[in-house]
């Protein structure tokens, strides 16, 4: 069974602090991995990984996977209140459906 | 071109209730899923629509239904509702399914309540 695994499960952090958020996943024949950001409604797509070591970048926020330790980061450097959301990690493999962690809280004081 | 849009929003149900919920893509995807998402346990796969005309079981299929009426739509429905599907259901779309290079995009989200 697929498993997607995100640390920490919440962080609170003050405006300007970078901050790095983890998943770890094991997958059979692996194929992509996405991060999403989810505020009060709908995720919304963010980054789609499959190649190991190349980062992806918008803006504030970068991914990077590593396919070798099986995990990705996601950076999100001088933070905002607007970053606060949850932020979700999926993997697809074998089967092409998404398995999702269970998220991270990311809280940004001002 | 509005995405992907669910009906309704809201819904509160007594248990044993049935309903069902809508989906609509316009983005001419041929894959369609439906999620429930519960706290602590983010979201998880009910059914999906590789293609128009088929539907399969996600990890938590038990007490729903699925219809793909057409490559637009795909709802889901919920036969004789329980407390235990109270939850907020997500629809997505892709143009494939999953593979590298694609992605999802998801609905608002219906709220449901089962009381």
């Amino acid at each position: 069974e697929d498993k997607v695994v995100q640390s920490p499960l919440s962080l609170v952090v003050h405006e300007g602090d970078t901050v790095t958020l983890n998943c770890s996943y094991e997958v059979t024949n692996f194929r992509s991995l996405l991060w999403y950001k989810q505020e009060k409604k709908a995720p919304t797509f963010l980054f789609m990984l499959t190649s190991s070591g190349i980062e992806k970048k918008s803006g504030r926020l970068s991914s990077i996977l590593d396919k070798k330790e099986l995990s990705s980061i996601l950076n999100i450097t001088a933070t905002q209140t607007g970053d606060s959301a949850i932020y979700l990690c999926a993997v697809t493999g074998a089967n092409s459906k998404l398995t999702f962690g269970k998220g991270i809280t990311l809280s940004v004081r001002p | 071109n509005a995405g992907v849009t669910q009906t309704p929003k809201f819904q509160v149900l007594k248990t044993g209730q049935s309903m069902t919920l809508q989906c609509a893509q316009d983005m001419n995807h041929n894959s369609m899923y439906w999620y429930r998402q519960d706290p602590g346990m983010g979201l998880r796969l009910i059914y999906y629509s590789a293609s128009e005309g088929t539907t399969d079981k996600g990890e938590v299929p038990n007490g729903y239904n699925v219809s793909r009426l057409n490559k637009r739509e795909f709802s889901l429905r919920l036969e004789s509702a329980a407390p235990s599907q109270t939850s907020v259901y997500f629809c997505a779309s892709s143009s494939q399914l999953l593979m590298a290079g694609d992605t999802q995009y998801f609905g608002p989200g219906t709220r449901l309540t089962v009381l």
